[in-house]
């Protein structure tokens, strides 16, 4: 089993840029997540998602959007890049229970926006 | 206060040294507690299940203190291997987990 992947792990944007993370797990989790960390920050939550076809929203949603049409995949997308988006992006899975179980995180995503 | 509070260090300890990390949280409705290990430009990975009756894994301790809303970790014989990140991270119901900032360790032959 690969885990949860994701996909670029490195990318660099201009400002006003859009690009799409995709993250794909095959555990069969329902729940998956979209975080970001800075340094001196720790792990923010930007999106999340309990099942197919749904999403929430986490701390910090403002800037971007997310899909989940297959159970398997977790898509976040960022429609105008600003630097401030520069950041480790990871993205997580748990079976379910999201406060109960432990969550199997991918390899991150290094995004650099100038 | 914030939801969970950690010491950022970094605690610097020999090979061989016992080291404790404390972590407070404010949701005395949180259920479920954990901590998670991460290496430098890696991700987080699961280190151990914190329960109410305390629980070890090998070197590692990790103990619940629900009356006063904290919970640590204690690394005995400290291996060079152990240095990392430590997250606090809690949980509750069917809200994600929560993440501590973490706490850096590093331990020096």
């Amino acid at each position: 089993n690969a885990g949860v992947t994701q996909t670029p792990k490195f990318r660099v944007l201009k400002t006003g840029q859009s690009m799409t993370l995709l993250c794909a797990q095959d555990m069969n989790h329902e729940y998956m997540y979209w975080y970001r960390q800075d340094p001196g920050m720790g792990l923010r939550l930007i999106h999340y998602s309990v099942g197919e076809g749904t999403t929430a929203k986490g701390e910090v949603p403002d800037g971007y959007n997310v899909s989940r049409l297959k159970k398997q995949n977790f898509l976040l997308g960022l429609e105008s890049a600003a630097p401030s988006q520069t950041s480790v992006y990871f993205c997580a899975s748990s079976p379910r229970l999201a406060g109960l179980y432990e969550q199997y995180f991918g390899p991150g995503t290094r995004l650099t926006v100038t | 206060r914030k939801e969970v509070e950690q010491d950022p260090g970094p605690f610097n300890v020999p090979e061989g040294a016992t080291v404790a990390f404390n972590c407070t949280y404010s949701n005395s409705a949180s259920q479920s507690f954990f901590w998670y290990r991460q290496d430098c430009r890696k991700e987080p990975k699961l280190l151990m299940s914190v329960y109410s009756s305390g629980n070890e894994d090998g070197r590692f301790t990790a103990q619940l203190n629900r009356a006063s809303q904290y919970i640590s970790l204690l690394i005995r014989d400290s291996k060079l291997s152990d240095s990392a990140t430590y997250l606090c991270v809690l949980g509750g119901g069917n809200t994600p987990l929560v993440f501590g900032k973490g706490t850096r360790l590093s331990v020096i032959a």
